[in-house]
């Protein structure tokens, strides 16, 4: 079925680092891919997304491209904040887009 | 895109009562998910509420524990019945629009 394998975390960066999250799926057909971001005590965000090959989503200075040849869809910022410190979801939608499989989340912490 | 809202923002409950939380839309949709999020982990769909139909509830969870109303497009409760401390979590309320899926604040629920 299908399914998304997210980096373990927890990860500490100092502040400027560049982040990584790795995150590959299983599907069958052609999902869409999402990251979403859950700042401590709120819900979920949608930080960005992508919805066929190719296709790189971008946001708050946090990028994702969606390979379909390594399937994949890794989250990446240059510079991180002390603000960027939250949990880090990814996600995939059947092109039903009804049914949504969330990753197990990625905690980040920023030290300055 | 969707803002969704919910109540209680947070609760403690004794074992034992019931808790039941409010899930408001700002617009019409036809599907409207619940999720459970422990501690320190991801999401676990709870069932997805249809206007006008039963609830779908994924395997694990009953209707007897997790009875959800869908009374119109806009609005959804979802009741947590005979609680225990294992129900200490966020719920999360969500709708799904173009693919995406839209989340609510959550409901911080602690049961002692």
């Amino acid at each position: 079925g299908d399914s998304v394998t997210q980096m373990e975390g927890p990860v500490t960066l100092s502040e400027e680092a560049f982040l990584t999250i790795n995150c590959t799926y299983t599907a069958t057909g052609y999902p869409s891919l999402f990251w979403y971001v859950q700042y401590p005590g709120e819900g979920l965000q949608l930080l960005l997304k992508a919805t066929k090959a190719d296709d790189k989503g971008s946001n708050k200075g946090f990028e994702a491209t969606y390979r379909k040849e390594t399937t994949s869809f890794h989250l990446e910022k240059g510079s991180v904040q002390v603000s960027d410190s939250a949990v880090y979801f990814c996600a995939l939608s059947t092109i039903e887009g009804n049914q949504f499989y969330f990753g197990t989340g990625t905690s980040l912490t920023v030290i300055p | 895109s969707a803002v969704i809202s919910q109540k209680p923002s947070r609760d403690i409950c004794q074992r034992g009562t019931s808790l039941t939380i409010q899930c408001q839309v700002d617009s019409q949709v036809t599907m409207m998910f619940w999720y459970r999020q422990q501690p320190g982990q991801s999401l676990t769909l709870i069932a997805t509420a249809n206007q006008g139909s039963e609830a779908t509830y994924e395997s694990g969870f009953v209707i007897d524990k997790f009875p959800i109303s869908r009374p119109n497009l806009t609005f959804s409760t979802l009741t947590v019945s005979n609680m225990s401390p294992e129900d200490s979590s966020i719920y999360l309320c969500s709708v799904a629009s173009a693919y995406e899926q839209y989340f609510g604040p959550g409901t911080r629920l602690t049961v002692t």
